[in-house]
Protein backbone atom coordinates (compact mmCIF):
# COMPACT_ATOMS: atom_id res chain seq x y z
CA UNK A 1 0.00 0.00 0.00
CA UNK A 2 1.02 3.64 -0.65
CA UNK A 3 1.99 5.01 2.30
CA UNK A 4 2.39 8.48 0.39
CA UNK A 5 -0.20 9.63 -1.52
CA UNK A 6 0.11 12.81 -3.84
CA UNK A 7 -3.28 12.82 -6.19
CA UNK A 8 -2.44 15.46 -8.03
CA UNK A 9 -0.14 14.39 -11.09
CA UNK A 10 0.48 17.60 -12.93
CA UNK A 11 -1.34 21.30 -12.12
CA UNK A 12 -0.91 24.37 -14.48
CA UNK A 13 -1.43 27.81 -13.14
CA UNK A 14 -0.89 31.45 -14.18
CA UNK A 15 1.70 33.12 -12.53
CA UNK A 16 1.00 34.66 -9.84
CA UNK A 17 -2.35 32.37 -8.60
CA UNK A 18 -2.33 30.60 -5.40
CA UNK A 19 -1.59 27.04 -5.63
CA UNK A 20 -1.95 23.99 -3.11
CA UNK A 21 -0.13 20.47 -3.91
CA UNK A 22 -1.49 17.65 -1.73
CA UNK A 23 -0.20 15.20 0.47
CA UNK A 24 -2.19 12.30 2.28
CA UNK A 25 0.17 9.82 4.23
CA UNK A 26 -0.48 6.70 6.19
CA UNK A 27 1.54 5.39 8.96
CA UNK A 28 0.73 3.26 12.49
CA UNK A 29 3.45 5.47 14.42
CA UNK A 30 3.20 8.11 16.86
CA UNK A 31 6.57 8.83 16.10
CA UNK A 32 7.06 10.23 11.93
CA UNK A 33 8.25 12.77 10.29
CA UNK A 34 7.44 14.89 7.02
CA UNK A 35 9.24 16.22 3.96
CA UNK A 36 9.00 18.31 0.83
CA UNK A 37 11.30 18.47 -1.58
CA UNK A 38 11.34 20.73 -5.03
CA UNK A 39 12.83 18.72 -8.46
CA UNK A 40 13.35 21.54 -10.65
CA UNK A 41 14.27 20.85 -14.55
CA UNK A 42 17.71 20.90 -13.56
CA UNK A 43 17.05 17.38 -11.70
CA UNK A 44 18.40 18.17 -8.39
CA UNK A 45 16.25 17.33 -5.21
CA UNK A 46 16.20 20.34 -3.01
CA UNK A 47 15.30 19.98 0.29
CA UNK A 48 12.18 22.34 1.57
CA UNK A 49 10.68 21.64 5.06
CA UNK A 50 10.74 18.65 7.43
CA UNK A 51 7.41 18.44 9.72
CA UNK A 52 7.68 15.79 13.12
CA UNK A 53 4.44 14.26 13.95
CA UNK A 54 4.40 16.33 17.59
CA UNK A 55 4.17 19.49 15.70
CA UNK A 56 0.94 20.44 14.18
CA UNK A 57 1.70 24.22 13.76
CA UNK A 58 1.49 25.70 10.28
CA UNK A 59 4.66 27.18 8.86
CA UNK A 60 5.50 29.41 6.59
CA UNK A 61 8.81 30.76 4.76
CA UNK A 62 8.01 33.46 2.32
CA UNK A 63 5.67 32.80 -0.40
CA UNK A 64 5.77 28.90 0.96
CA UNK A 65 3.40 27.65 3.66
CA UNK A 66 2.33 24.47 5.10
CA UNK A 67 -0.49 23.17 6.64
CA UNK A 68 -0.34 19.54 8.58
CA UNK A 69 -3.41 18.19 9.84
CA UNK A 70 -3.12 14.64 11.62
CA UNK A 71 -7.14 14.36 11.63
CA UNK A 72 -7.20 14.12 8.34
CA UNK A 73 -3.40 12.69 7.75
CA UNK A 74 -2.02 15.45 5.63
CA UNK A 75 0.19 17.94 4.68
CA UNK A 76 -0.35 19.94 2.26
CA UNK A 77 1.97 22.57 0.45
CA UNK A 78 0.38 25.97 -0.32
CA UNK A 79 2.76 28.46 -2.60
CA UNK A 80 1.16 32.10 -2.83
CA UNK A 81 2.05 34.52 -5.27
CA UNK A 82 3.46 31.50 -7.58
CA UNK A 83 6.22 32.16 -10.19
CA UNK A 84 7.86 30.99 -13.21
CA UNK A 85 10.59 29.73 -11.15
CA UNK A 86 8.43 27.59 -9.51
CA UNK A 87 7.72 25.60 -12.03
CA UNK A 88 8.71 22.27 -10.66
CA UNK A 89 8.57 18.37 -9.74
CA UNK A 90 7.44 18.31 -6.26
CA UNK A 91 7.62 15.45 -3.80
CA UNK A 92 5.93 14.82 -0.74
CA UNK A 93 8.07 11.76 1.53
CA UNK A 94 7.70 10.23 5.02
CA UNK A 95 9.87 8.92 7.65
CA UNK A 96 8.89 6.73 10.47
CA UNK A 97 10.78 5.54 13.99
CA UNK A 98 10.51 2.36 13.18
CA UNK A 99 12.14 2.27 9.63
CA UNK A 100 14.75 4.26 10.53
CA UNK A 101 15.91 6.84 7.68
CA UNK A 102 14.44 4.89 5.13
CA UNK A 103 12.11 7.33 3.50
CA UNK A 104 8.81 6.84 1.40
CA UNK A 105 8.01 9.59 -1.31
CA UNK A 106 4.78 10.31 -3.20
CA UNK A 107 4.87 10.10 -6.95
CA UNK A 108 4.88 13.40 -7.19
CA UNK A 109 2.76 16.29 -8.91
CA UNK A 110 4.21 18.36 -11.50
CA UNK A 111 3.77 22.45 -11.06
CA UNK A 112 3.82 24.40 -14.24
CA UNK A 113 3.58 28.08 -13.84
CA UNK A 114 2.73 29.54 -16.88
CA UNK A 115 3.61 33.51 -17.44
CA UNK B 1 26.87 23.16 2.25
CA UNK B 2 26.26 19.58 1.52
CA UNK B 3 27.72 18.10 -1.74
CA UNK B 4 26.47 15.15 -3.03
CA UNK B 5 28.01 14.05 -6.72
CA UNK B 6 27.54 11.56 -9.08
CA UNK B 7 30.17 10.36 -10.67
CA UNK B 8 27.86 10.68 -14.60
CA UNK B 9 24.93 12.63 -15.39
CA UNK B 10 24.41 10.59 -18.60
CA UNK B 11 25.42 7.08 -19.54
CA UNK B 12 24.09 4.73 -22.32
CA UNK B 13 24.99 1.13 -22.09
CA UNK B 14 24.70 -1.86 -23.88
CA UNK B 15 22.34 -4.67 -22.80
CA UNK B 16 24.21 -7.16 -20.80
CA UNK B 17 27.34 -4.84 -19.50
CA UNK B 18 28.19 -3.89 -15.88
CA UNK B 19 27.54 -0.65 -15.22
CA UNK B 20 29.05 1.23 -12.10
CA UNK B 21 27.77 4.46 -10.38
CA UNK B 22 29.43 6.09 -8.01
CA UNK B 23 28.29 8.17 -5.63
CA UNK B 24 30.28 10.94 -3.21
CA UNK B 25 29.17 13.06 -0.03
CA UNK B 26 31.26 15.51 1.43
CA UNK B 27 29.73 15.81 4.62
CA UNK B 28 30.66 12.44 6.71
CA UNK B 29 26.99 11.19 6.84
CA UNK B 30 26.26 7.85 8.05
CA UNK B 31 23.44 6.71 5.79
CA UNK B 32 23.62 6.60 1.99
CA UNK B 33 20.56 5.81 -0.48
CA UNK B 34 19.94 4.87 -3.77
CA UNK B 35 16.65 5.47 -5.62
CA UNK B 36 15.72 5.24 -9.20
CA UNK B 37 12.88 7.64 -10.28
CA UNK B 38 10.76 6.56 -13.27
CA UNK B 39 7.69 8.77 -14.53
CA UNK B 40 4.60 7.80 -12.64
CA UNK B 41 6.46 5.83 -9.93
CA UNK B 42 8.15 8.62 -7.95
CA UNK B 43 11.18 7.70 -6.32
CA UNK B 44 11.62 3.91 -5.30
CA UNK B 45 14.39 2.94 -2.57
CA UNK B 46 16.60 0.37 -4.32
CA UNK B 47 19.45 -0.40 -1.54
CA UNK B 48 20.89 2.02 1.70
CA UNK B 49 23.49 1.53 3.52
CA UNK B 50 24.03 2.83 7.56
CA UNK B 51 27.63 2.54 7.64
CA UNK B 52 30.93 1.35 5.96
CA UNK B 53 30.26 -2.20 4.67
CA UNK B 54 26.90 -2.28 5.42
CA UNK B 55 24.18 -2.21 3.16
CA UNK B 56 20.10 -3.21 3.22
CA UNK B 57 17.90 -3.79 0.47
CA UNK B 58 15.40 -1.39 -0.27
CA UNK B 59 11.62 -1.68 -1.79
CA UNK B 60 13.30 -3.12 -5.81
CA UNK B 61 17.06 -4.85 -5.27
CA UNK B 62 16.50 -7.14 -8.10
CA UNK B 63 19.34 -6.69 -10.47
CA UNK B 64 21.26 -4.48 -8.70
CA UNK B 65 23.80 -4.66 -5.83
CA UNK B 66 25.70 -1.60 -3.83
CA UNK B 67 29.36 -0.99 -2.49
CA UNK B 68 30.69 0.84 0.77
CA UNK B 69 33.78 0.33 0.94
CA UNK B 70 34.65 3.96 2.60
CA UNK B 71 32.03 6.17 4.34
CA UNK B 72 31.84 9.09 2.09
CA UNK B 73 31.60 6.70 -1.35
CA UNK B 74 28.38 4.51 -1.84
CA UNK B 75 28.68 2.42 -5.64
CA UNK B 76 25.67 1.19 -7.26
CA UNK B 77 25.92 -1.89 -9.44
CA UNK B 78 24.08 -3.17 -12.91
CA UNK B 79 25.67 -6.50 -12.57
CA UNK B 80 23.94 -7.08 -16.26
CA UNK B 81 22.18 -4.20 -17.22
CA UNK B 82 18.55 -4.57 -18.99
CA UNK B 83 16.73 -2.46 -20.82
CA UNK B 84 14.26 -1.78 -17.94
CA UNK B 85 17.17 -0.44 -16.15
CA UNK B 86 16.89 2.45 -18.05
CA UNK B 87 16.25 5.52 -15.58
CA UNK B 88 17.26 8.18 -13.45
CA UNK B 89 19.42 7.18 -10.56
CA UNK B 90 19.13 9.49 -7.73
CA UNK B 91 21.89 9.12 -4.94
CA UNK B 92 20.75 10.54 -1.30
CA UNK B 93 23.01 11.17 2.09
CA UNK B 94 22.00 11.63 5.56
CA UNK B 95 23.00 12.14 9.12
CA UNK B 96 22.03 9.43 11.53
CA UNK B 97 20.12 10.24 14.20
CA UNK B 98 17.24 9.18 16.44
CA UNK B 99 15.33 11.89 14.60
CA UNK B 100 14.89 11.73 10.78
CA UNK B 101 17.07 14.07 9.16
CA UNK B 102 16.50 15.16 5.76
CA UNK B 103 18.36 13.75 2.85
CA UNK B 104 20.40 15.44 0.70
CA UNK B 105 20.45 14.61 -3.23
CA UNK B 106 22.58 14.17 -5.83
CA UNK B 107 21.93 15.77 -9.23
CA UNK B 108 21.25 12.41 -10.85
CA UNK B 109 22.47 9.78 -13.45
CA UNK B 110 19.81 9.54 -16.35
CA UNK B 111 20.80 5.93 -17.79
CA UNK B 112 20.35 4.35 -20.71
CA UNK B 113 20.45 0.80 -21.79
CA UNK B 114 20.29 -0.16 -25.77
Amino acid sequence: AQKVTQAQTEISVVEKEDVTLDCVYETRDTTYYLFWYKQPPSGELVFLIRRNSFDEQNEISGRYSWNFQKSTSSFNFTITASQVVDSAVYFCALSEERTGNQFYFGTGTSLTVIP
Amino acid sequence: DVKVTQSSRYLVKRTGEKVFLECVQDMDHENMFWYRQDPGLGLRLIYFSYDVKMKEKGDIPEGYSVSREKKERFSLILESASTNQTSMYLCASSATSIRAYEQYFGPGTRLTVT
